[in-house]
């Protein structure tokens, strides 16, 4: 059975950082790409990032860029979204997804999402 | 602002055909498939289409996906009330090498 469970959300202030994670199982992680969704309070989905298997490559949404860093240890099934710079408008429900879109199957598997909440 | 629009609310009686759309305006989807996810209150979205038209395993055949030049429909027929959620359509965007979801379609069974 597929699982994704996001950890490491919570409050933090604005200008400040956060590293939220994602651990998997149930699948060959390595061999897929990973993804994070957000949703602000309200609103509708945004893609974040993607990285690729190999974490070779990487992906993001504009207003992420230089801001957001996508990794993973493939060691640990585990994927990371590393914050800076945070904004009152990056606070959201944060889900992690297995992209398969390279094969065209879209985000066929999510974990149940993490709150960040930038605040002062 | 999405790339992809939806109509922000639909809805229907139990029994009907609902169809929510989804438009890429002028931008088009070029040759990128569109996807549909389905998402309860408070809970993670799940795939609902994948490839414009194909359902994953266990997704009810009363769920279909179309796509035709710069629009895109998800069609429900015999309307139940638990298919009250939100439904996003997403789709690749290749001039902003990322994807982009439509701003969601609130469907209320009434």
């Amino acid at each position: 059975e597929v699982q994704l469970l996001e950890a490491g959300g919570g409050l933090v202030q604005p200008g400040g950082s956060l590293t939220i994670s994602c651990a998997a199982s149930g699948f060959t992680f390595r061999a897929n790409a990973m993804a994070w969704v957000r949703q602000a309070p309200g609103e509708g989905l945004v893609w974040v990032s993607t990285i690729t298997g190999t974490g070779a490559n990487a992906y993001y949404t504009d207003s992420v860029k230089g801001r957001f860093t996508i990794s993973r240890d493939n060691s640990k099934n585990t994927v990371y979204l590393q914050m800076n710079s945070l904004r009152a408008d990056d606070t959201a429900v944060y889900y992690c997804a297995r992209d398969r879109s390279g094969t065209h199957y879209g985000f066929d598997y999510w974990g149940q999402g993490i709150l960040v909440t930038v605040s002062s | 602002q999405s790339v992809l629009t939806q109509p922000p609310s639909a809805s229907g009686t139990p029994g009907q055909r609902v169809t929510i759309s989804c438009s890429a305006g002028s931008s088009n989807f070029g040759n990128n498939f569109v996807y549909w996810y389905q998402q309860f209150p408070r809970t993670a979205p799940k795939l609902l289409i994948y490839r414009d038209d194909q359902r994953p395993s266990g997704v009810p055949d009363r769920f279909s996906g179309s796509k035709s030049g710069t629009s895109a429909s998800l069609a429900i027929s015999g309307l139940r009330s638990e298919d009250e959620a939100d439904y996003y359509c997403a789709a690749w965007d290749d001039s902003l090498s990322g994807w982009v979801f439509g701003g969601g379609t609130k469907l209320t069974v009434l």
